[in-house]
C-alpha cells in the first residue's frame, strides 16, 4: 500500500526568502511522485514529477523537488518566494502496484508575506 | 485550450434530491477520474475510467455512480444527496493511468 505524507498543513514565508515544503512517502513498488499546485477556486496543476529519471526535478514557476529514497522524502524547494507563489501544494504517489492510482497528500497552505 | 470543462460550478441541492455533473475534455486522453476535495483531506478518488468502455471504483465509490459516455466525457451522479455529499468535485483526465492529471475547475456542492 502505498502513502504520502505532507509534515506540515501550513507554511508562512516572506517574500524574497526561501521555500520548503516537506513530502514522504511510502510505496512498495519504485514509485512516481507529483507536486499539484492550486489557487483558490481552481484546480490542481501540476508543478512537476518524479519518475526515476533524475532525483533532482525541475517544474514550472522556479519551483523543484529532490526525490532521497534513503529518506522516502520528495521535499519541494523555491528559492525565493513571489507573492503569486499563495496557493495549496499537494505532494502525490503513484505506485504501480495499487489499482488505486494517485494518493494525495493533505496539502500545505502556503502564505506568503510582503 | 479549454483542456477539462465541468458544469456546474455551483450547485445546492435538498436531501434525496439526484443531480448530475458534467465533465468534457478535448484533449484526446484515455482516462478520467472523479475526486472529491474535503478540507484537511486532500483529494480523494470516487471513481475513475482507465479508457473509454470501462468504469471502476475508487476510494470512496458509495453514493455515486459514473458514466463514461464516449472519449471525451465522464459524467458522475448522485442518486439520493446527502449531506455528507457536500464538498467540492474535480474532474480530471491523463493520456493514461499514472500519467499527470489535467484538472478542471471543479463544481462546488452543497447539499442540505
Amino acid at each position: 500500500a502505498q502513502s504520502v505524507t505532507q509534515l506540515d498543513s501550513h507554511v508562512s514565508v516572506s517574500e524574497g526568502t526561501p521555500v520548503l515544503l516537506r513530502c514522504n512517502y511510502s510505496s512498495s513498488y519504485s514509485p512516481s511522485l507529483f507536486w499539484y499546485v492550486q489557487h483558490p477556486n481552481k484546480g490542481l496543476q501540476l508543478l512537476l514529477k518524479y519518475t526515476s529519471a533524475a532525483t533532482l526535478v525541475k517544474g514550472i514557476n522556479g519551483f523543484e523537488a529532490e526525490f532521497k529514497k534513503s529518506e522516502t522524502s520528495f521535499h519541494l524547494t523555491k528559492p525565493s518566494a513571489h507573492m503569486s507563489d499563495a496557493a495549496e501544494y499537494f505532494c502525490v504517489v503513484s505506485d504501480f502496484g495499487s489499482a488505486r492510482q494517485l494518493t494525495f497528500g493533505s496539502g500545505t497552505q502556503l502564505t506568503v508575506l510582503p | 485550450n479549454a483542456g477539462v470543462t465541468q458544469t456546474p460550478k455551483f450547485q445546492v441541492l435538498k436531501t434525496g434530491q439526484s443531480m448530475t455533473l458534467q465533465c468534457a475534455q478535448d484533449m484526446n486522453h484515455n482516462s478520467m477520474y472523479w475526486y472529491r476535495q474535503d478540507p484537511g483531506m486532500g483529494l480523494r478518488l470516487i471513481y475513475y475510467s482507465a479508457s473509454e468502455g470501462t468504469t471502476d471504483k475508487g476510494e470512496v465509490p458509495n453514493g455515486y455512480n459514473v458514466s463514461r459516455l464516449n472519449k471525451r466525457e465522464f459524467s458522475l451522479r448522485l442518486e439520493s444527496a446527502a449531506p455528507s455529499q457536500t464538498s467540492v468535485y474535480f474532474c480530471a483526465s491523463s493520456e493514461a493511468l499514472n500519467s499527470p492529471l489535467h484538472f478542471g475547475n471543479g463544481t462546488r456542492l452543497t447539499v442540505t
